[in-house]
């Protein structure tokens, strides 16, 4: 079964806006991932954050993690044309030995 | 300078067919992954190894088999192609370890007619 669930599936905003996406996961993780994936390209990391840890910044993201509500949600500040992308959380489950599981995905389009 | 690069970028074959996609990568890292992402952007681990021994193998057709020459290449060669087959696949690379993120290629799409 899958294990990251992204909230929502389709994001659509003007520039400047904020931009907040959220994921849910099953199991136990030893840390959740944040990647973004630009059309016809790889995916690129963006942030990791560990299950002790509750919240993480870098630059103009900002991520969050419940781990009694197995959440985690991704906000982008001030966002820009250029953070159009697909976003993937991925989780590092306890009893996975090192295996990433990824979510489906929210696409965000930030339109200028 | 490309950290992750995998060969070729696009592949259209026929059913049928046997075809293989190289990926190397200049990071050091001592391990290497293959992984599918279907039409929907559904992305699922097919394989991983570490240093050249395969570590993780999903449910995965055995038509499917990768190969690790040495620790900085990972290729998969897949026999008898089946429509099915169609997706993007990346190769992507990390150090050993919990917390180490995923580094990827650009993917190579493949297309089975």
């Amino acid at each position: 079964s899958q294990q990251g669930e992204e909230d929502p599936q389709a994001l659509s905003i003007q520039e400047g806006e904020n931009a907040t996406m959220n994921c849910s996961y099953k199991t136990s993780i030893n840390n959740l991932q944040w990647y973004r994936q630009n059309s016809g390209r790889g995916l690129v990391h963006l942030i990791l954050i560990r299950s002790n840890e509750r919240e993480k910044h870098s630059g103009r993201l900002r991520v969050t993690l419940d781990t009694s509500k197995k959440s985690s949600s991704l906000l982008i500040t001030a966002s820009r044309a250029a953070d159009t992308a697909s976003y993937f959380c991925a989780t590092d489950e306890e009893t996975s030995g090192s295996r990433l599981t990824f979510g489906e995905g929210t696409q965000l389009t930030v339109n200028p | 300078d490309t950290a992750v690069s995998q060969t070729p970028k696009y592949l259209v074959t026929q059913m049928g067919n046997d075809k293989s996609i190289k990926c190397e990568q200049n990071l050091g890292h001592d391990t290497m992954y293959w992984y599918k992402q279907d039409s929907k952007k559904f992305l699922k681990i097919m394989f991983s190894y570490n240093n050249k021994e395969l570590i993780i193998n999903e449910t995965v057709p055995n038509r499917f088999s990768p190969k690790s020459p040495d620790k900085a290449h990972l290729n998969l060669h897949i026999n008898s192609l089946e429509l099915g087959d169609s997706a993007v696949y990346f190769c992507a690379s990390s150090q050993v370890g919990y917390n180490s993120p995923l580094h990827f290629g650009n993917g190579t799409r493949l297309t089975v007619t």
